[in-house]
C-alpha cells in the first residue's frame, strides 16, 4: 500500500539555528501534501498544505516565516524550522494522499527538542 | 466548516473485553470517515474508514465501525481487546472529493488503556 516516510525520526538541534524535516511518498506521487503539529497529550493541529510547484497554504496563526514549507517535486516536501525555539519542541507528523485515492497516509513522524 | 467530538478522552478497558469509542462529526457536506490510531511516539496508522457503501465496515486488528448518517456517529468497537491496543485514537472526517487533496478534520483523540 502506499507509504509516506519521514526523516529524521529524531533531532535535536540548539535554541536559534534552523532544523529540516523531509517527508516523502514512497510508492505515489503527491501534489499535496499535508504537516501536522502535535502537542503532547493532544490531537494534530495542522500547519500547512503543501502544494507542489507553489507556494504552501498555512493555517491561521502559523507563523509562515517560521515554518518553511518547500514541496519541489511530486514525492517530497520539507518543513523547515527556523531560528529554532524550546517552544517549538513537538512531533511533527506529515501526510498525503494518492492522486485519485480517498485515503491520506501519515508519516512516522519527526520528534524535535530545541535545547 | 467541519467538527469532529470524541467525548471520551481516556477509555480504560479489561483485557478481553469489549470497547466502544465514540465519535460524532458535524459538517455541511458529505464526508468520508476515519479512525487512526497511534501507538507512542509513532505516526498515525489506518484503522479503517468508511466511503459509501455498507455502514459497517470492517479494520485491522479486529476492530469495526459504524456510519449512522441520522445521528452523525462514526463509533468504533471490537468485541475483545488485547493488551496490545493499548494507544491513542483519532476520529477524522475529510470531504468527498476525487483527490487526494483534502486536509483531514481530526478528533480530541482518545486513550485506550487496557488492563489486565
Amino acid at each position: 500500500g502506499a507509504v509516506v516516510s519521514q526523516h529524521p525520526s529524531r533531532v535535536i538541534c540548539k535554541s536559534g539555528t534552523s532544523v529540516k524535516i523531509e517527508c516523502r511518498s514512497l510508492d505515489f506521487q503527491a501534489t499535496t501534501m499535508f504537516w501536522y503539529r502535535q502537542f503532547p497529550k493532544k490531537s494534530l493541529m495542522l500547519m500547512a498544505t503543501s502544494n507542489e510547484g507553489s507556494k504552501a497554504t498555512y493555517e491561521q496563526g502559523v507563523e509562515k516565516d517560521k515554518f518553511l514549507i518547500n514541496h519541489a517535486s511530486l514525492t517530497l516536501s520539507t518543513l523547515t524550522v527556523t531560528s529554532a525555539h524550546p517552544e517549538d519542541s513537538s512531533f511533527y507528523i506529515c501526510s498525503a494522499g494518492s492522486p485519485g485515492g480517498n485515503t491520506i497516509y501519515f508519516g512516522e513522524g519527526s520528534w524535535l527538542t530545541v535545547v | 466548516a467541519q467538527s469532529v467530538t470524541q467525548l471520551d478522552s481516556q477509555v480504560p478497558v479489561f483485557e478481553e473485553a469489549p470497547v466502544e469509542l465514540r465519535c460524532n462529526y458535524s459538517s455541511s457536506v458529505s464526508v468520508y470517515l476515519f479512525w487512526y490510531v497511534q501507538y507512542p511516539n509513532q505516526g498515525l496508522q489506518l484503522l479503517l474508514k468508511y466511503l459509501s457503501g455498507s455502514t459497517l465496515v470492517k479494520g485491522i486488528n479486529g476492530f469495526e465501525a459504524e456510519f449512522n448518517k441520522s445521528q452523525t456517529s462514526f463509533h468504533l468497537r471490537k468485541p475483545s481487546v488485547h493488551i496490545s491496543d493499548t494507544a491513542e485514537y483519532f476520529c477524522a472526517v475529510r470531504n468527498i472529493s476525487n483527490f487526494g487533496n483534502e486536509k483531514l478534520t481530526f478528533g480530541t483523540g482518545t486513550r485506550l488503556t487496557i488492563i489486565p
